[in-house]
């Protein structure tokens, strides 16, 4: 009854630095999510994946990449890391991505730091 | 563009009604929710609330709508160490797509003895 997994938990990182977040779900949901949480600014989305093959940008997606390897798992890049990057990030999954009540199901967050 | 507004902080004391408090912009929502962040883990639905019905109750938590002045709130009654966590406020408008959620910043609740 795993849900959503999300590896590394934490991670600490030098600026130019390059990781990738692991995010996979085993609900067979279509939608998938990739959020950051930044103390009293909540939780803003960077990418989501509507569908497999598809992605889109949100909220915030400078200095990040994703990719939707297959319906479970969803990616995400940051390919040259800043500090301005440190934050918690948390991957979510729902089905579908409209036309319902829209709850989204969260990973347990990985812990990001970049020095 | 849209927003949703919620206090960082509330402390309440043991046994005594929570009450958290949430205003929304969005005069389209159809959806709203409050999820709740316990320590080192992911967000979670506690409950949600169609924007046809004024309240709804689950138990301890009971959820009011105003939806002229765009304010929702949530009462724990019976207040729990176990309530300990932070409960973002969220909504959506019309039938989007879920990545269109807004969510507020949390309000961070914590238990005195």
């Amino acid at each position: 009854n795993a849900g959503v997994t999300q590896t590394p938990k934490f991670q600490v990182l030098k600026t130019g630095q390059s990781m990738t977040l692991q995010c996979a779900q085993d609900m067979n949901h279509n939608s998938m999510y990739w959020y950051r949480q930044d103390p009293g600014m909540g939780l803003r989305l960077i990418y989501y994946s509507a569908s497999e093959g598809t992605t889109d940008k949100g909220e915030v997606p400078n200095g990040y990449n994703v990719s939707r390897l297959n319906k479970r798992e969803f990616s995400l890049r940051l390919e040259s890391a800043a500090p301005s990057q440190t934050s918690v990030y948390f991957c979510a999954s729902s089905e579908p991505d409209r036309g319902t009540t829209g709850e989204l199901f969260f990973g347990e967050g990985s812990r990001l730091t970049v020095l | 563009g849209e927003d949703v507004e919620q206090s960082l902080f509330l402390s309440v004391r043991e046994g005594d009604s929570s009450v958290i408090n949430c205003t929304y912009t969005d005069s389209s929502s159809t959806y709203l929710y409050w999820y709740k962040q316990e320590p080192g883990a992911g967000l979670q639905l506690l409950t949600y609330i169609f924007s046809n019905m004024d309240m709804k109750q689950d138990q301890r938590l009971t959820v009011l709508l105003n939806k002229k002045d765009k304010h929702l709130s949530l009462r724990i009654a019976d207040t729990q160490t176990g309530d300990s966590a932070i409960y973002f406020c969220a909504e959506i408008g019309g039938y989007s797509s879920a990545s269109k959620i807004i969510f507020g910043s949390g309000t961070r609740l914590s238990i005195r003895p």
